[in-house]
């Protein structure tokens, strides 16, 4: 079945240390979507990428980066300098950049927590 | 951007319909209506959307009314597995940004 992964599903970071959060999709889509989720609020875009090679900051880039150097893969690194990590991170992808006509579709996200 | 209204929490008895309610008075013309439901501790699921005219898939059925100020989805006969956060988002992509609300939390019960 065609899909979005995300893996791990829960992800423990200790202070001053960097993790990557690893997002897979097989749908062939030329887009794809970071988002944070903190409780009772909705979704907030850290990143996003229209094609290989290339990814934009979204409305709360800081203390976060993103590499797309294959169509299927959009890791995301929360580095020492994001100062409130702890969130459920939602990976998307959609067929093509923001087309409102086309939906996005999600990972089943995965748990930072601080330690 | 256009925002959205629904209320936070509603019940539905299984096997009967859900109908949930979004305000979107002030939508653009060339804004999409969608719904996407969350399950807790799951991504968030997509479940369709619209433009001007009602919608329907397996899942379930999109009411847009005419002036396209609110909308209605239905789940036609819902079950225990249907308890989920529904958002309904107004959606152009010339803005770039999917604005999610808190959406409507559903509590099917037996």
């Amino acid at each position: 079945d065609g899909g979005i992964t995300q893996s791990p599903k829960y992800l423990f970071r200790k202070e001053g240390q960097n993790v990557t959060l690893s997002c897979e999709q097989n749908l062939n889509h030329d887009a794809m979507y970071w988002y944070r989720q903190d409780p009772g609020q909705g979704l907030r875009l850290i990143y996003y990428s229209q094609i290989v090679n290339d990814f934009q900051k979204g409305d709360i880039a800081e203390g976060y980066s993103v590499s797309r150097e294959k169509k299927e893969s959009f890791p995301l690194t929360v580095t020492s300098a994001q100062k409130n990590p702890t969130a459920f991170y939602l990976c998307a992808s959609s067929i093509r950049f923001w087309q409102p006509n086309q939906p996005q579709h999600f990972g089943d996200g995965t748990r930072l927590s601080i330690l | 951007d256009a925002k959205t209204t629904q209320p936070p929490s509603m019940d539905c008895a299984e096997g009967r319909a859900a109908n949930l309610p979004c305000n979107h008075s002030t939508i653009s013309g060339n804004e999409y209506v969608y719904w996407y439901r969350q399950i807790h501790s799951q991504g968030p699921q997509y479940i369709i959307h619209g433009l001007k005219n009602n919608e329907t898939n397996e899942m379930a059925s999109l009411i847009i009314t005419e002036d396209r100020k609110s909308s209605t989805l239905i789940l036609p006969h819902a079950t225990l597995r249907d308890t989920a956060v529904y958002y309904c988002i107004v959606y152009a992509g010339n803005n770039r940004k999917l604005i999610w609300g808190l959406g409507t939390s559903l509590a099917v019960n037996p």
